[in-house]
């Protein structure tokens, strides 16, 4: 069975600060995993994949994700947040045929100035 | 050019209608899904359709009918709507040729419809 833990609903930083968010997955499979962003009232927009390539991921806007088997997670930083940063991000597990996603009920991310 | 594009943004209706939504991709995807975004932003999915079949058909109520007439196309039709189907219900697309597990395939969503049912 395939799983995805938020370990954290809200995170708040300084902007200019690092930004952390935490991901563990649970998998029968070689998991493909996913970071996606979503804007108030807007879309899902890919941020990063793991797809058992590189363990560390770079993505767009200066985010990057580690992938530790051994810990099972997955989690996203940023060395620097920025206002625009705000926003809600979903952890995605991907495995078996179809490529099922299984979603992680979020992190929403506030910005401070 | 939108790649996942849903119609419409918003749709409010009252208790017991019927309503569509429609959802088109242009990306030459052969397998497209539903998923469905509740008040507290946790999404699920509803169907997914490889070449205009149907390969995931998660829990849903018999009210929830999709509808691919092609690759392109998958709409989703509700009957009877009841308070609970209030939610923003994302369509995306993705290509896994034949249905083999390829880790390297992402799903592309859309932007989202927001169903409010009064």
């Amino acid at each position: 069975a395939q799983s995805v833990t938020q370990l954290d609903s809200h995170v708040s930083v300084s902007e200019g600060t690092p930004v952390l968010l935490r991901c563990n997955y649970s998998s029968s499979y070689s998991p493909s995993l996913f970071w996606y962003v979503q804007h108030p009232n807007k879309g899902l927009q890919l941020l990063l994949k793991y797809t058992s390539a590189a363990t560390l991921v770079k993505g767009i806007n200066g985010f990057e994700a580690e992938f530790k088997k051994s810990e099972t997670s997955f989690h996203l930083t940023k060395p620097s947040a920025h206002m625009s940063d705000a926003a809600e991000y979903f952890c995605v597990v991907s495995a078996g045929n179809f490529n099922k996603f299984y979603f992680g009920s979020g992190t929403k991310l506030n910005v401070k100035p | 050019d939108t790649a996942v594009s849903q119609t419409p943004k918003y749709l409010v209706t009252q208790m017991g209608n019927d309503k569509s939504i429609k959802c088109e991709q242009n990306l030459g995807h052969d397998t497209m899904y539903w998923y469905k975004q509740d008040s507290k932003k946790f999404l699920k999915i509803m169907f997914s359709y490889n070449n205009k079949e149907l390969i995931i058909n998660e829990t849903v109520p018999n009210r929830f009918s999709p509808k691919s007439p092609d690759k392109a196309h998958l709409n989703l039709h509700i009957n009877s709507l009841e308070l609970g189907d209030s939610a923003v219900y994302f369509c995306a697309s993705s290509q896994v040729d034949g249905g083999a597990y390829l880790p390297k395939n992402i799903q592309y969503f859309g932007a989202g419809t927001r169903l409010s049912v009064l």
